[in-house]
Order: structure tokens, then sequence, then C-alpha cells
């Protein structure tokens, strides 16, 4: 089974600082990455897609990804209190069924005043 | 206005009554999904469409059932409901042309069964 895996968290850190959010997956050939943010009770937003290696930047959103390694990343700079909230990693694999997108349980990120 | 809206937005319903949730759209995507979020589980795929005449089964299929009235309209229906089916429902629409089919949720459904 393809699988997408997160640290729980929570993830703390203090306002103004750097959030690094972590994501592997299990599927070596997959194409397509998303990072989506989740407010307590909400529904999942976009903030971020990536579809090739390297870094790509969005605002205070800077999305890493590493094929090689199996690894993609979202870092957070000059984090606020709003930017609390539970981030998903989400990943289209390869294959049949290619199109269906396969989350993470997400990593609870707090930014602490 | 929103782009996905889904109705209703709460629903308390009892063991063993039919139950339909709706997802409409205005992004003019073909494709539309129906997922449930449980804590500790994540997002699972339910049912998914990529045109009014295409219906595919998702991840976690059983107990449900759903059509796609429109390229807008796409409604989730649980013929008997159960207490496990208790969750967070989404809508979610895409459209491949993007280039990354990235997809759009709605504002959520929250279903408990007594």
């Amino acid at each position: 089974q393809k699988e997408v895996e997160q640290n729980s968290g929570p993830l703390s850190v203090p306002e103004g600082a750097i959030a690094s959010l972590n994501c592997t997956y299990s599927d070596r050939v997959s194409q397509s990455f998303f990072w989506y943010r989740q407010y307590s009770g909400k529904s999942p937003e976009l903030i971020m897609s990536i579809y090739s290696n390297g870094d790509k930047e969005d605002g205070r959103f800077t999305a890493q990804l590493n094929k090689a390694s199996q690894y993609v990343s979202l870092l957070i700079r000059d984090s606020q209190p709003s930017d609390s909230a539970t981030y998903l990693c989400a990943v289209i694999p390869s294959g049949a069924g290619s199109y269906q997108l396969t989350f993470g349980k997400g990593t609870k990120l707090s930014v602490i005043p | 206005d929103a782009d996905v809206t889904q109705t209703p937005r709460n629903r308390i319903t009892k063991t063993g009554k039919r139950i339909m949730l709706e997802c409409s759209q205005t992004k003019g995507h073909d494709r539309m999904y129906w997922y449930r979020q449980d804590p500790g589980l994540g997002l699972r795929l339910i049912y998914y469409s990529f045109d009014v005449k295409d219906i595919n089964k998702g991840e976690i299929s059983d107990g449900y059932s759903v059509s796609r009235q429109a390229q807008a309209k796409f409604s989730l229906s649980l013929e008997s409901a159960i207490p496990n089916q208790t969750a967070l429902y989404f809508c979610a629409t895409s459209d491949p042309g993007t280039g990354g089919d990235e997809q759009y949720f709605g504002p959520g459904t929250r279903l408990t069964v007594t």
C-alpha cells in the first residue's frame, strides 16, 4: 500500500521562528506533491504544490522536494500564531489510481506568541 | 460566494436512516471527490468522478453510494446509516488541465449517527 508518513506532532515553535514540517512517501515514482493547511473543524486549504526536485517558494512558505530520498518538506518562515494548524502532506502516486490523492495524517503546528 | 459548497453543514441522524450529502461547485472542474475524515485516520477517499458518466470507488466505498447529477453536482448517500459512519465529510474538485490536478475542498459536513 502506498503510504505518506508525517510526524503527528505537536510541533511547537516561537513566533518569528522557522517551522519545518517533514513528509516521506513510499511510492518511489510519485510525481505530484501537495501541502494543505487545516484549521480545527475546517476544510483542508491548498497552500503549496511541487512537482520537481528542489525548492519552491511562495511568500513565507517554501516547499522542498527530494525524490531520491522520497522526502518532501514545508518551511514556514517568520511563523505567526495564525499559522497554528494541522499541515497535511499529500501525494499523487504512480500507476493504477495515479489520480488519487494519498494524504498523510498531518502534523499539528503550534506557534507560541 | 464559495466555489465549492456542501449541504447540510451539520446533520444528526439515527441508525438505519437514509441520508444524502450534497456538493455543488462553480469552479467548472470536471473531477469531483468525496472524502471522510476521522480523528487519527486522516482523509480517506470514498468515491470519485471524472465526469458525469464516470463514477469510481475509492478506498472505503462500502456503505456509500454516489450520484453525479451534473458537472457541478455530486451527491453522497448513506443508504442505512450506522454509528461508525460518524465523521467529517468533504467534497473536493480538481482540474487536471492545471497540470497538477490540485484538489480544492468544500467546507465539510459534520455527520453524527446515533
